[in-house]
């Protein structure tokens, strides 16, 4: 099973300031990375695909790199709205796996 | 709109069985194939089944498989997940998502998700 590990696992941030969250998976998992919103009560929401393509109607804030076993979820001003925990999937393979999770809390 | 509604889940007792349902629209229901992921109490997220859009291909998690069965009707604009011998582990909130093509039963992602449904398994 191909594990995914984020960190940190709590980032705390001010309004207006950039997030940097991680995501390193145990083997190649090419460019088939998902990045998900989740906030409390509420189903996750798909951001990013193929480590970098931006889903519908997700703003130019946030944005996705990497490839292979390292990725990044860069949101470059942080709105309110944004705090949240966010959750890191590969679907290289049949398990489909997710991180555990970053909690983006404010600062 | 792409709506995903679950219903079904409640508390049961180990070792017995719980049918959930999905009732989708907003999207031609019939285009894509359709997956259950579930969540854990205070845990991360685990993809436990999918199934292709014409029911021909069929997805299970191995701590699922054997025990859960997944379904779908078309007609209804309709998902299902029938679970039997169900166990303390899997007590979680369990969310319908919609698959991205029509034939990946796993492996994939999934643009939509619905609310969940909470399944508790405890004496």
């Amino acid at each position: 099973e191909i594990v995914m590990t984020q960190s940190p696992a709590t980032l705390s941030v001010s309004p207006g300031e950039r997030a940097t969250l991680s995501c390193r998976a145990s083997q190649s998992v090419s460019s088939n990375l998902a990045w998900y919103q989740q906030k409390p009560g509420q189903a996750p929401r798909l951001l990013i695909y193929g480590a970098s393509t931006r889903a519908t109607g997700i703003p130019a804030r946030f944005s996705g790199s990497g490839s292979g076993t390292e990725f990044t979820l860069t949101i470059s001003s942080l709105q309110s709205e944004d705090f949240a925990v966010y959750y890191c999937q590969q679907y290289n393979n049949w398990s489909g796996t997710f991180g555990q999770g970053t909690k983006v809390e404010i600062k | 709109e792409v709506q995903l509604v679950e219903s079904g889940g409640g508390l049961v007792q180990p070792g017995r069985s719980l049918r959930l349902s999905c009732a989708a629209s907003g999207f031609t229901f019939d285009d894509y194939a359709m997956h259950w992921v579930r969540q854990a109490p205070g845990k991360g997220l685990e993809w436990v089944s999918g199934i292709s859009w014409n029911s021909g291909s069929i997805g299970y998690a191995d701590s699922v498989k054997g025990r859960f069965t997944i379904s779908r009707d078309n007609a209804k604009n309709s998902l299902y997940l029938q679970m039997n011998s169900l166990r303390a582990e899997d007590t979680a909130l369990y969310y319908c998502a919609k698959g991205v093509d029509p034939i990946a039963v796993a492996g994939t992602r999934f643009d939509y998700w619905g609310q969940g449904t909470l399944v508790t398994v405890s004496s």
